[in-house]
């Protein structure tokens, strides 16, 4: 069975400082992984995936992601967090063709920016 | 991409009744489903909401209780059955789409059963 991970219920980071939101997953084949952000009474908005090719992916509002199979991790970063960041950041693992949009999600992590 | 729209956005029901939430697409889609996340939880998939065919549901999740319509490619129904507060939740509608399989979520009915 897949399974994701979010070690860090909560995370609080001045602004301008750097962010890694840590995701680990568990899955039989190749994952299909996402980030998702979901700001305080919005839906979930997809922040960037990844599929397969080059580990480190580009998504979203100056998001990035390395997948790293060796470690079964998909660590969300940003260089530099800005005060619209806070939010609830959600990963996922799923799966391509029959089983695309069946994923299985993290508990969350909750991202409070500091002035 | 997909945009989704969901009604209503948020209800407040009494112990015991129903409600009926809609789910609608802008484009045609094969694969749609519909999530719940709980209060200060993560998501959970409820179903498969099939076309043509009665829904697949994930375990912990029974046709009496979350009975599911989706009568063409861009519209589904799921309706929460006999309300107790423990329904209490968002429910989101999910489809699948584009040549990548990129999952797009709806903005979430929010639902408070008292």
């Amino acid at each position: 069975a897949q399974s994701v991970t979010q070690p860090d219920i909560h995370i609080t980071v001045s602004e301008g400082a750097s962010l890694e939101l840590r995701c680990n997953y568990s899955y039989g084949a190749t994952p299909y992984l996402f980030w998702y952000v979901q700001s305080p009474g919005q839906g979930l908005q997809l922040l960037l995936k990844y599929f397969s090719g080059d580990t480190l992916v580009q998504g979203i509002k100056g998001f990035e992601a390395e997948f790293k199979r060796s470690q079964s991790s998909f660590n969300l970063r940003k260089p530099s967090v800005h005060w619209s960041d806070a939010a609830e950041y959600f990963c996922a693992v799923g799966a391509a063709g029959t089983n695309a949009g069946k994923s299985t999600f993290g508990d969350g992590t909750t991202l409070t920016v500091k002035p | 991409s997909a945009v989704i729209s969901q009604k209503p956005s948020r209800d407040i029901c009494q112990r015991g009744t129903s409600l009926t939430i809609q789910c609608q697409v802008d484009s045609q889609v094969t694969m749609m489903f519909w999530y719940r996340q709980q209060p200060g939880q993560s998501l959970t998939l409820i179903a498969t909401a099939n076309q043509g065919s009665e829904a697949t549901y994930e375990s912990g999740f029974v046709i009496d209780k979350f009975p599911i319509s989706r009568p063409n490619l861009t519209f589904s129904t799921l309706t929460v059955s006999n309300m107790s507060p423990e329904d209490s939740s968002i429910y989101l509608c999910s489809v699948v789409a584009g040549s990548t399989d990129t999952q797009y979520f709806g903005p979430g009915t929010r639902l408070t059963v008292l």
